[in-house]
This record gives structure tokens, C-alpha cells and sequence, in this order.
């Protein structure tokens, strides 16, 4: 009963190439985040999404698209992969949008790699 | 914008030791402060929040405390084990450090 889970857990493609990652929490919480870890282990939040609603978009290239079908889904497309893109995603959610009271809850994460 | 930093970026104790880990934060009106535990090829896992009108919070043998006029909090692990070498990151809402590895040395 993993509290959020994403799949693929690896996902090896070529350069061009496009590709989804998917989430899903059964935690009952409201928001959900994308995370990307590089390789020099540093955190950067990409987007976040409240019941659907789109709420945080950082600075990351359009190729990279966020869907949520229903508040327990968050899923991310990466359109044209280029080699940078290689890092660790991370999907989180919180019971709280404005993250003050709730603590993050992070799946185990998703190592891409393109070649 | 919120900058968050954690000094060392890699500590090793032997087993057994008291030991504190530091985070310090440039705008003292944060939403929260986080410690968080990140093992090889895994998610994070939430240790201890502390918020904004808090001081401290404590579970178990880790012990966080906030001290928004100095910009800083620290995570205080009592009697390490070596079940404790992870990363540990702190973070203030959903700004990160970049962590501190810790190895405890049995």
C-alpha cells in the first residue's frame, strides 16, 4: 500500500524520443509536485497541481507537460528528450496547497536516462 | 528568493556519537522548515517539520530546531547508529538544501 507511486521506476530512451512518467497517491491529499534531481543531487520543484488546477510552473521548458486527470493522479510528458533532461523525477504530494502545515510525501522516484 | 544551505556536504561519525546537522535559509519568512531522509535510490522520507511559529520539534532520538533571526536550523541526532547513513535534506517549503551524506561508522 505505497503511499505514492510512480512508474516507471527506470526508463532508458534515445534523444528525440518522447515519454511519460506517471503518479499516483492514495494519501487523499490535495496537491501533488513534480521534483527534478539532478546529478549533483540538487531538488528543484517543477510544477504543482491542486485538485487538477495548475498552481506552480517553474522555469522549465515547454517540451515538459503536466497532466492530472483527478487530484490522486499527476503525470508528467517530456516531449523532443535531449540529453540534459537525465535526472532522477520525483512526485510528492501534501495534504495542504500552500504547504505551511503538511509535511511532502515523495515516491521512490524515476531515473531517466537518455542516450 | 529563498536560497537554502546545508554545511558539510558530508560528515562521518563513528557509532554511538551525538551529532548536528546545520541548514541555514537567506529570508527569514519561511513556510516551514523540513528535514527530510533520502537513502540510495529511494524517495525522501519526511523526518520532522517544524513551522513557521515554532520552535523546535522532536521524535524519537532526532531533535530539529528553527531559529528564523540567525536563519538557521539544525537536526540534532543523539546516539547514531549506523541504520542512520543517509542524505538528510532541510527544506523551507519546497526550496531545497542540497543535503549532507552522513555515514556512521559501526
Amino acid at each position: 500500500d505505497t503511499a505514492v507511486s510512480q512508474t516507471p521506476k527506470y526508463l532508458v530512451t534515445q534523444m528525440g524520443n518522447d515519454k511519460s512518467i506517471k503518479c499516483e497517491q492514495n494519501l487523499g491529499h490535495d496537491t501533488m509536485y513534480w521534483y527534478k534531481q539532478d546529478s549533483k543531487k540538487f531538488l528543484k520543484i517543477m510544477f504543482s497541481y491542486n485538485n487538477k488546477e495548475l498552481i506552480i510552473n517553474e522555469t522549465v521548458p515547454n517540451r515538459f507537460s503536466p497532466k492530472s486527470p483527478d487530484k490522486a493522479h499527476l503525470n508528467l510528458h517530456i516531449n523532443s528528450l535531449e540529453l540534459g533532461d537525465s535526472a532522477v523525477y520525483f512526485c510528492a504530494s501534501s495534504q495542504d496547497r500552500k504547504w505551511r502545515n503538511s509535511p511532502l510525501h515523495f515516491g521512490n522516484g524515476t531515473r531517466l536516462t537518455v542516450t | 528568493k529563498q536560497e537554502v544551505t546545508q554545511i558539510p556536504a558530508a560528515l562521518s561519525v563513528p557509532e554511538g556519537e551525538n551529532l548536528v546537522l546545520n541548514c541555514s535559509f537567506t529570508d527569514s519568512a519561511i513556510y516551514n522548515l523540513q528535514w527530510f531522509r533520502q537513502d540510495p535510490g529511494k524517495g525522501l522520507t519526511s523526518l520532522l517539520l517544524i513551522q513557521s511559529s515554532q520552535r523546535e520539534q522532536t521524535s524519537g532520538r532526532l531533535n530539529a530546531s528553527l531559529d528564523k533571526s540567525s536563519g538557521r536550523s539544525t537536526l540534532y541526532i543523539a546516539a547514531s547508529q549506523p541504520g542512520d547513513s543517509a542524505t538528510y535534506l532541510c527544506a523551507d517549503g519546497l526550496t531545497f538544501g542540497k543535503g549532507t551524506h552522513l555515514i556512521i561508522q559501526p
